[in-house]
């Protein structure tokens, strides 16, 4: 159980376009979500909360205009890159939690697999 | 803020041998959690252990156990007969409850097992 996906999982896109990355729980639903980033060797860096039904809450110093999160359902969290550059390219990993477990269990983070994203 | 701090960037160990990763933290607060996360090279995030903050008794999962020194807000990850599997980057990670829910990483431990 408690199984994250996301998609894709890597992806070349052009300077100036747009891309979306999908998170998705397969078997529990989640109202929190969660967007890191991660550059090769170093730890994850918190982007964004996704909550669903409402705003994302994001975190010092991220562009919510370049980096677009949206919570439509109870299992699905999307993440846009408009207007890519270069300097995007990076390792994105989203997680999401199981509240509906019990004690401690709640607090877990699952993780997707990440989505490697180059701009060229 | 809740700091993390992993003090060692890198280990080895010998297959079958024992390994211990440090990790400390800095947080006012008496109601948390901990937790140890594995990165292996594929970069799957994977939970090996947590650790409820209220709780005295150290958390083991099989091979892997903690020493959680509340006082001294130490968190260190005991891996027991290491196995080649366990090559991957370890991160320590603390969580307060209602704030969020946010997860605050150290900086990781790549180990490296041995053949």
């Amino acid at each position: 159980g408690a199984v994250v996906s996301q998609h894709p999982s890597r992806v070349i896109c052009k300077s100036g376009t747009s891309v979306k990355i999908e998170c998705r729980s397969l078997d529990f639903q989640a109202t929190t979500m969660f967007w890191y980033r991660q550059f090769p060797k170093k730890s994850l860096m918190l982007m964004a909360t996704s909550n669903e039904g409402s705003k994302a809450t994001y975190e010092q110093g991220v562009e919510k205009d370049k980096f677009l999160i949206n919570h439509a359902s109870l299992t699905l969290s999307t993440l846009t890159v408009t207007s890519a550059h270069p300097e995007d390219s990076s390792f994105y990993i989203c997680s999401a939690r199981d509240q509906t477990s019990k004690g401690g269990g709640a607090y877990e983070q699952y993780f997707g697999p990440g989505t490697r994203l180059t701009v060229t | 803020a809740q700091t993390v701090t992993q003090s060692q960037p890198e280990m080895s160990v010998q297959e079958a041998e024992t390994v211990t990763l440090s990790c400390t933290y800095d947080t006012s607060e008496n109601n948390y959690y901990l937790f140890w996360y594995k990165q292996p090279p594929s970069r799957q995030m994977i939970l090996v252990i947590r650790q409820e903050a209220y709780k005295q008794q150290n958390a083991t999962e099989n091979r892997f156990s903690v020493n959680f020194q509340k006082a001294a807000k130490s968190f260190s990850l005991k891996i027991s007969d290491s196995q080649l599997g366990d090559t991957a980057m370890y991160f320590c990670a603390f969580m307060k409850p209602g704030y969020g829910n946010k997860l605050v990483f150290g900086a990781g431990t790549i180990l490296r097992v041995k053949s």
